[in-house]
């Protein structure tokens, strides 16, 4: 499986301001996804990053709050934007690598713990 | 898309006993899989079920995918305090639907 390193572990934002959010794999993969976890709660994909073109939203996420850049295949930022304190939550880079069936099954970073302020 | 469904939302166990976790969803699913997350972790693949009806033994842990391929079950016997953690399932193709997860604490 991949090893992804995540960067930063933890922030404290303030209001309105911008964070990006590093994740880098030790090999080439496809599959990039970022996922948010608000506290207590399960995982909700925010997009897929797509290697050399624009990444795909999910319903309820857009490009100008979660700008994302895929230069290559094993390289990808998410930034959250004008943060409130909603945007408080654990972001989480993952990978997809196929399994059986086809179905990709996820390693994680170990996430970017955001507090806003 | 689709949705997994997961119960119970809080598992309270007695070290030693045995528990069990469900997955459902009102869709067939082309496989389901299960994470782990420990407290302050990120969450960790555990295995993935294909085949309909199918059942996975990890030690302690019996994975389960049911005969319509809409529901799942994740069985462990005997918990230690290492259990600790919450458990989700997720069902999808490319994109992973994940449970709300089931948050287990040990009573020592």
């Amino acid at each position: 499986s991949a090893v992804i390193s995540q960067k930063p572990s933890r922030d404290i934002c303030q209001r309105g301001t911008s964070l990006t959010i590093q994740c880098q794999v030790d090999s080439q993969v496809t599959m990039m996804f970022w996922y948010r976890q608000q506290p207590g709660q399960s995982l909700t994909l925010i997009a897929t990053a797509n290697q050399g073109s624009e990444a795909t939203y999910e319903s309820g996420f857009v490009i100008d709050k979660f700008p994302i850049s895929r230069p290559n295949l094993t390289f990808s930022t998410l930034t959250v934007s004008n943060m409130s304190p909603e945007d408080s939550s654990i972001y989480l880079c993952s990978v997809g690598l196929a399994g059986d069936s086809g179905a990709n099954v996820l390693t994680f970073g170990a996430g970017s713990r955001l507090t806003v302020l | 898309g689709q949705q997994v469904m997961q119960i119970p939302q809080y598992q309270h166990v007695q070290e030693g006993e045995d528990f069990t976790t469900y997955c459902n969803s009102s869709t067939t699913l082309s496989n389901i899989q299960w994470y782990k997350q420990r407290p302050g972790g990120h969450p960790v693949f555990l295995i993935q079920l294909v085949k309909s009806g199918e059942v996975k033994k990890q030690k302690r842990l019996t994975f389960q995918f049911g005969e319509a391929k809409k529901n799942s079950s994740l069985h462990i016997t005997a918990t230690q305090t290492t259990d600790v953690g919450t458990y989700f399932c997720a069902g999808g193709g490319y994109k992973l639907s994940f449970g709300a997860g089931t948050t287990v604490t040990v009573r020592a």
